[in-house]
């Protein structure tokens, strides 16, 4: 069965900390994507990546990054984590660049206090 | 670039009621068009999809017709049920007419409750 784990349900972290979320797919996919998802503005693309050490913005990119060393594992970077970025971030992949149908881990619900 | 509008929530049925989650799209061609469902707890999962013009997609219960006249993708179930309480995302790819690398675009989500 197609998975996507995420390294926390919930998280809490303090402004200013550096906050590593991961993901890994045990599918061989190609792409892999990194969401946050608020009430009222649905889902938001921060980064995606085609291939290993290949990424691109996002729509907010800002106030993140990335990093993607083995093709089964993406990982989401909040610099200095800051209030506003308290969310629920959902990653994904899909097989290939052609294939729209994504695969959702279950979310990691972070708070920024 | 491309978008999707989907119906304000929350949405709130009995058992065995007829649902419709409007979905509308503005596109530059003509794009496969996708509904996801979130139920709790849990991450998006594919519900149905349409790749064409006039293709009804369908899957638990749940249909959607790809209407290009109307621009539309509505979502619809002739009797939910409690457990079909979820969020549901209409979705597309961001550039129907270039490369996408498999990106979508979701519209906002509509929250369906179904109560007993």
């Amino acid at each position: 069965d197609v998975k996507v784990t995420q390294s926390s349900r919930y998280l809490v972290k303090r402004t200013g900390e550096k906050v590593f979320l991961e993901c890994v797919q045990d599918m061989d996919h190609e792409n892999m994507f990194w969401y946050r998802q608020d009430p009222g503005l649905g889902l938001r693309l921060i980064y995606f990546s085609y291939d290993v050490k290949m990424k691109e913005k996002g729509d907010i990119p800002e106030g993140y990054s990335v990093s993607r060393e083995k093709k089964e594992r993406f990982s989401l970077i909040l610099e200095s984590a800051s209030t506003n970025q308290t969310s629920m971030y959902l990653c994904a992949s899909s097989l290939d660049y052609i294939s729209y149908e994504q695969y959702f881990g279950p979310g990691t619900r972070l708070t920024v206090t | 670039g491309d978008s999707v509008t989907q119906m304000e929530g929350p949405v709130t049925l009995s058992e065995e009621a007829f649902l419709t989650i409007n979905c509308t799209y503005t596109a530059t061609g003509y794009p496969s068009l996708f509904w996801y469902v979130q139920y709790p707890g849990e991450g998006l999962q594919l519900l149905l999809k349409a790749t064409k013009a006039d293709d009804k997609g369908s899957n638990k219960g749940f249909e959607a017709t790809y209407r290009k006249e109307t621009t539309s993708f509505h979502l619809e179930k002739g009797s939910v049920q409690v457990s079909d309480s979820a969020v549901y995302f209409c979705a597309l790819p961001p550039n129907a007419g270039g490369t996408s690398y498999g990106k979508l675009t979701f519209g906002q989500g509509t929250i369906l409750t179904v109560h007993p």
